[in-house]
């Protein structure tokens, strides 16, 4: 059974950090790239980072460039999200997503983990 | 500045025929942006339903398909049953690992 559990949310101040995790089984993970998509409370799903299986090709939505940073680690099957420089708005639930690169989709999805920005 | 549009709500009668449509504000969708569906009900994680423009995703009732109608992605549900009230979204792959969504659709079945 394929599984996507991330974990690494939660309240934090603005300012300051986090480090997501997504950790896969039931897959061989390595084969994959792998995404974060985010979703704000009551709104809409926004893409915002992408990472190739070997890890050679990374890309960031405009909303998080510079401030976040996505990496794997194949020999664990994990994924990472370091968000630095934390707003409001980047309140949200972060689901980690394998990507199907033949057909750029997303075909696997976590169950997310919500990460809250306030003071 | 991309943005991919789809209508806010929607409804259909039980056992009735709904298409959702999702468009980009400048420009005409086409297979070359891998249009991919997804449902989602409150509180659970999105559920993958269409790629590439009209693939069912493995056990998604043939009651969904995918087509481009005119200069739009659409997502035609025939037959809709109540369990399928959710939202859903679809999501063009700009440019080289660029993908963006659309602000959803929320799908009353009644």
């Amino acid at each position: 059974e394929v599984q996507l559990v991330e974990s690494g949310g939660g309240l934090v101040q603005p300012g300051g950090s986090l480090r997501l995790s997504c950790a896969a089984s039931g897959f061989t993970f390595n084969n994959y790239s792998m995404s974060w998509v985010r979703q704000a409370p009551g709104k809409g799903l926004e893409w915002v980072s992408y990472i190739s299986s070997t890890s050679s090709t990374i890309y960031y939505a405009d909303s998080v460039k510079g401030r976040f940073t996505i990496s794997r680690d194949n020999a664990k099957n994990s994924m990472y999200l370091q968000i630095n420089s934390l707003r409001a708005e980047d309140t949200a639930v972060y689901y980690c997503a394998a990507v199907q690169v033949w057909n750029y989709y997303f075909d696997y999805w976590g169950q997310g983990t919500l990460v809250t920005v306030s003071s | 500045q991309t943005v991919v549009t789809q209508e806010p709500s929607f409804s259909v009668s039980p056992g009735g025929t709904v298409t959702l449509t999702c468009g980009l504000s400048s420009g005409s969708v086409s297979p070359i942006y891998y249009p991919s569906w997804y449902q989602q009900t409150p509180g659970q994680a999105p559920r993958t339903l269409i790629y590439s423009t009209n693939t069912r995703s493995s056990g998604v009732p043939d009651r969904f398909s995918g087509s481009i109608l005119g200069n739009k992605a659409a997502l035609t549900i025939t037959g809709a049953q109540a369990d399928d009230e959710s939202d859903y979204y679809c999501v063009l792959y700009i440019s080289s690992g660029i993908w963006v969504f659309g602000g959803g659709t929320k799908l009353t079945v009644l």
